[in-house]
């Protein structure tokens, strides 16, 4: 068990290009979650996997999210055509027990666009 | 929508003593999960404890314990005998068990600093 590893850990972007965010949830959950935390906010609900199925997603993820789980294992966040209020630290985390239980979170992918 | 409200943005303690991190919550629901999670500098969220509603004992793990005011919608964060290591963001957490959703609500975070 290695926990929830998230690459890359920083990314800087130019406005406009498009960035993608990859995570690993710890090997036997089945469930993951993506979140948005900005500065002096806490964590806001992205988006919900059980297994390879996307069973939520929150108004938040705009038409230039995307998230996939293509083999219910490692999952990737895509943000096409950043703007500067994308900048943000995304984080992943997973569970096996579901949300009554709480999340294993990673370190998170800090993302800049300038 | 439920909310989260942590209406102290920062605190700081003296190592060894107690202090107590407040989270109040709005919900109409009588069933649901909170938690606290603590976020230190530059790292990953830790899960703190955890509070099922329906139960009326608060919950504790080690030095730390809640003060769960169900009627008062309140949810407070206990440390005892602070250490060093206990500096960090923490932040309270809701979820609720209505409509299957799986995601928790969180508040904006308390940042605790602990003196030597």
């Amino acid at each position: 068990d290695t926990g929830v590893s998230q690459n890359p850990r920083h990314k800087i972007t130019k406005r406009g290009q498009n960035v993608t965010f990859r995570c690993d949830p710890i090997s036997e959950h089945n469930r993951l979650y993506w979140y948005r935390q900005t500065l002096g906010q806490g964590p806001e609900f992205l988006t919900y996997f059980q297994n390879e199925a996307q069973l939520e997603k929150s108004r938040l993820l705009s038409d230039r999210f995307s998230a996939e789980r293509p083999k219910g294992s490692f999952s990737t966040l895509e943000i096409q055509r950043t703007e500067q209020g994308d900048s943000a630290m995304y984080l992943c985390a997973s569970s096996i027990r579901g949300a009554n239980y709480g999340y294993t979170f990673g370190s998170g992918t800090r993302l800049t666009v300038v | 929508a439920q909310t989260v409200t942590q209406s102290q943005p920062e605190m700081s303690v003296q190592e060894a003593e107690t202090v107590t991190l407040s989270c109040t919550y709005d919900t109409s629901e009588s069933d649901y999960y909170l938690f606290w999670y603590k976020q230190p500098p530059s790292r990953q969220m830790i899960l703190v404890i955890r509070q099922e509603a329906y139960k009326q004992q608060n919950a504790t793990e080690n030095r730390f314990s809640v003060n769960f005011q169900k009627a008062a919608k309140s949810f407070s964060l206990k440390i005892s005998d602070s250490q060093l290591g206990d500096a960090a963001m923490y932040f309270c957490a809701y979820r609720s068990t209505q409509g299957g959703s799986e995601k928790l609500v969180f508040g904006k975070g308390t940042k605790l600093t602990v003196n030597p």
